[in-house]
């Protein structure tokens, strides 16, 4: 099955530094992958995603790469802020187009933005 | 946007008691909704993939008859942890899909005692 791995498991950043994300995957059949932000106490929250038919997105300061041939993508938050203090999950799936797939969560990664 | 509730948000209970917790899709019909457990600090681990009109399909590892799933409409599914004991103390979390994103509800926190 789908193996995700995540890196670092915890990153400091001065705020309106950038913060990058790093995610492996082992499962060249995977399509989707989109990253979610969990604040403490609460279910995931969708922040950005990506298909495998393109190799970046962005959504204002908020940017994910994604590299087929090497299985790894990336989130990149730029001109960070308090509020991006959060535990941030990578996943893949082979999805289809109804959200129907399994997940295969990263380990996450806890972000502190430091004032 | 896609809106999934849980209920309760919290539940303490005995040890040996069943617990039932509701996932529901508030504006959209969801055909597949998914389970999760959480342990403080760790990822996400799917426990089960709820279909609406037939049986879930349990992940390796998770027993059937200790987790219920039943997903008896396409709004509502939901998830009874039978004779709870300490161990299944965790953050019990929902997901259901729609037009190939999954949304998230809040989670349950169940503690037994």
């Amino acid at each position: 099955g789908e193996n995700v791995e995540q890196h670092p498991s915890t990153l400091s950043v001065q705020e309106g530094d950038s913060a990058v994300i790093k995610c492996t995957y082992s499962d060249s059949a995977s399509n989707y992958f989109p990253w979610y932000k969990q604040e403490l106490g609460k279910g995931p929250q969708l922040i950005i995603d990506i298909r495998s038919n393109v190799g970046e997105k962005k959504d204002q300061r908020i940017a994910v790469t994604l590299n087929k041939t090497a299985k790894h993508f990336s989130l990149h938050i730029t001109e960070t802020q308090p509020e991006d203090s959060a535990v941030y999950f990578c996943a893949a799936s082979i999805g289809g187009n109804f959200g129907n797939e399994k997940l295969t969560f990263g380990t996450g990664t806890r972000l502190t933005i430091i004032p | 946007g896609a809106v999934v509730s849980q209920h309760p948000s919290r539940v303490i209970c005995k040890s040996g008691t069943s617990v039932k917790i509701e996932c529901r899709s508030l504006d959209f019909q969801a055909t597949t909704m998914f389970w999760y457990r959480q342990f403080p600090k760790k990822s996400l681990m799917l426990m089960a993939t709820s279909n609406e009109g037939s049986k879930a399909t349990y992940e390796q590892g998770v027993e059937k008859d200790k987790f219920l799933i039943n997903h008896a409409s396409l709004t509502l599914s939901t998830l009874t942890v039978t004779s709870a004991h300490p161990e299944d103390s965790s953050f019990y979390i929902c997901s259901a899909g729609l037009k190939g994103e999954q949304f998230f509800g809040p989670g349950t926190r169940l503690t037994v005692l």
